[in-house]
């Protein structure tokens, strides 16, 4: 059974880079076949895709949020990651890791269990 | 980006009933379309993938179809834990966009 866990710090101050990781146990990534996102969702509002990565390195991101995001991998540890630079209140959010059965054209199977950042001085 | 608009947003039924949610795309996603129940403090689960498969393990109460632009899930014999939010999800172009939810309330 697949799971995942995200860990950072629940507040981060305004301007600064909220830095997010995901570890997965009971499956590898570098195994390939799966993609690997970040999801975020506002307080009591919907779902948003931010990008995924392959174990390869390969990344895709949403162009609403390019500018500011990036995703890597540590294989060796079986973990991705997520930064988001000049982070504003408007990232305030519950961050989710996923893992995407094929990047594209695929469906999101298993999901961490979500991770709330706020953004406060 | 690909708009899913799902329709109604918010849906009383009683317990035993059948209830069906819509969603729609902006333009023409095949079959490329996902559905997820989320319980409040929760992350989503998926529940049918591929516009009508249904995932393992998710009971067959839960149907989907559709293609191209319209699509529906439908849930019989509503049951107390089916109460949650819904969420459609299309997958046939980045970004990946999902529905606003339609939440399912008890009556």
């Amino acid at each position: 059974q697949v799971q995942l866990q995200e860990s950072g710090p629940g507040l981060v101050k305004p301007s600064q880079t909220l830095s997010l990781t995901c570890t997965v146990s009971g499956g590898s990534i570098s195994s390939g076949g799966y993609y690997w996102s970040w999801i975020r969702q506002h307080p009591g509002k919907g779902l948003e895709w931010i990008g995924f990565i392959y174990y390869s390195g390969s990344t895709n991101y949403n162009p609403s949020l390019k500018s500011r995001v990036s995703i890597s991998v540590d294989t060796s540890k079986n973990q991705f990651s997520l930064k988001l630079s000049s982070v504003t209140a408007a990232d305030t959010a519950v961050y989710y890791c996923v893992r995407d059965s094929s990047g594209y054209g695929g469906y999101f199977d298993y999901w961490g269990q979500g991770t709330l950042v706020t953004v406060s001085s | 980006d690909i708009q899913m608009t799902q329709s109604p947003s918010s849906l009383s039924a009683s317990v035993g009933d059948r209830v069906t949610i819509t969603c729609r795309a902006s333009q023409s996603i095949s079959s490329y379309l996902n559905w997820y129940q989320q319980k409040p403090g929760k992350a989503p689960k998926l529940l049918i993938y591929a516009a009508s498969s249904l995932q393992s393990g998710v009971p067959s109460k839960f149907s989907g179809s559709g293609s191209g632009t319209d699509f529906t899930l439908t849930i019989s014999s509503l049951q107390p834990e089916d109460f949650a939010t819904y969420y459609c999800q299309q997958s046939y172009r980045t970004p990946s966009t999902f529905g606003q939810g339609t939440r399912l309330e008890i009556k």
